[in-house]
Formats: C-alpha cells, sequence, structure tokens
C-alpha cells in the first residue's frame, strides 16, 4: 500500500523568506503523481501545483516549485517570496497512474506566514 | 461559476438522525470523489463514481450511501448518524479516472453531531 508522510506538523516562515515544506512516499509502482494542496482557512482545496513521476524536471508554478527526488521518494515543496495569503494548511498527495482515482494524502503540514 | 459545488456547507444535526450532502459539477467531469476529513485534518477517500457507476468504496459504513443520478452529480446519504460522523466532507471531480487528472474540489460541507 501506498503511503505518505510529512514529517513538519507546523512551521512558520517570515513574510517574504523562503519556505521547504518535506514530503516523502513510499511505493512501488513506476507511474505515478504527486501533487500539494492548499487548505486556507476558508476550508477551501486548492490544487498548487502536480508532478509527473516520469518527468525529471522539478514542476514550478510561479512562486512555488517543488524538488522531486525519485529515487528517494522525495516530494519537497518550496515557496519563495512568502506572502500572508499563503498561510495554510497544505497537503501532499499520491495517485497511482492508471489508478482509479484514489489520492493518498499526508497528514499535513501548518504553514503561517508572518507579517 | 462553481466548478463544484456542495450544499449545505454546515449541517448541524442530533445522533440518530438521517441527512443528506448534494454536490454538482460544472466541469464535464466523469468521475466524482466523496473525501472525509476528520478532526485531525487528515482526508481520506470514501467513494469515487465514474459516470454513474461506483469504482471506489473505502469500507465505509452501510450508514453512507452514495447516489449519482447523472455524472454530473454525486450526493451523499447517511443514516443514523453517530458522533464519529462530525468532519468535513468534499467532494471533487476529475476528467476521469487516470491519475494525471487533477481532482478540483467543492469547499466542504462541515457536518457536525450534537
Amino acid at each position: 500500500a501506498q503511503t505518505v508522510t510529512q514529517s513538519q506538523p507546523e512551521m512558520s516562515v517570515q513574510e517574504a523568506e523562503t519556505v521547504t515544506l518535506s514530503c516523502t512516499y513510499d511505493t512501488s509502482e513506476n507511474n505515478y503523481y504527486l501533487f500539494w494542496y492548499k487548505q486556507p482557512p476558508s476550508r477551501q482545496m486548492i490544487l498548487v501545483i502536480r508532478q509527473e513521476a516520469y518527468k525529471q524536471q522539478n514542476a514550478t508554478e510561479n512562486r512555488f516549485s517543488v524538488n522531486f527526488q525519485k529515487a528517494a521518494k522525495s516530494f519537497s515543496l518550496k515557496i519563495s517570496d512568502s506572502q500572508l495569503g499563503d498561510t495554510a494548511m497544505y497537503f501532499c498527495a499520491f495517485i497511482k497512474g492508471g489508478s482509479q482515482g484514489n489520492l493518498i494524502f499526508g497528514k499535513g503540514t501548518k504553514l503561517s506566514v508572518k507579517p | 461559476d462553481t466548478a463544484v459545488s456542495q450544499t449545505p456547507k454546515y449541517l448541524v444535526t442530533q445522533m440518530g438522525n438521517d441527512k443528506s450532502i448534494k454536490c454538482e459539477q460544472n466541469l464535464g467531469h466523469d468521475t466524482m470523489y466523496w473525501y472525509k476529513q476528520d478532526s485531525k485534518k487528515f482526508l481520506k477517500i470514501m467513494f469515487s463514481y465514474n459516470n454513474k457507476e461506483l469504482i471506489i468504496n473505502e469500507t465505509v459504513p452501510n450508514r453512507f450511501s452514495p447516489k449519482s443520478p447523472d455524472k454530473a452529480h454525486l450526493n451523499l446519504h447517511i443514516n443514523s448518524l453517530e458522533l464519529g460522523d462530525s468532519a468535513v466532507y468534499f467532494c471533487a471531480s476529475s476528467q476521469s479516472t487516470l491519475g494525471n487528472q487533477p481532482q478540483h474540489f467543492g469547499d466542504g460541507t462541515r457536518l457536525s453531531i450534537l
């Protein structure tokens, strides 16, 4: 069975600084996808970024980028120039490539951006 | 326009009651899901439907019965509510069941059992 581990329950960062959230996963699959979702206090689940396992190049979306280390089964999220609106729970998630849609989530990291 | 909409956003009810949560998506997606987020914020899939057919049922008690009248709707009916059912329930949808299709979530329904 696949598992996703986020080892940092809470983190904080100063506005405009950079922060990295950790995620590791365990799988025997070779074809899979990884995601980071953001859940602000408003409770919405917002897709931040995704990575295809077959791609070596790390995904980037504006201030958000990932460091995908397939051999180490690591998928960290880097947020540059942190903004107050980045304050949220961040969830790492895994899904098999040919799966029936079962997203497996980590337990989340609560990020606080301080002014 | 909201892509995945759930109603109601909040639901407060007594133990033993029966309640329903509705979900609709206007994205033209084939696959819809229900997830449960517990008090510790842990998210876990409950059900998924593809073109109105059940494809995932993750050992959820029989008191929970999803119904998909068409592929744009997936409702969740819960019988004989228990204290442990208190949680936030999220509906989501994706283009297909394939892993490369991102799932789009509704805003969640906070269910509180008194």
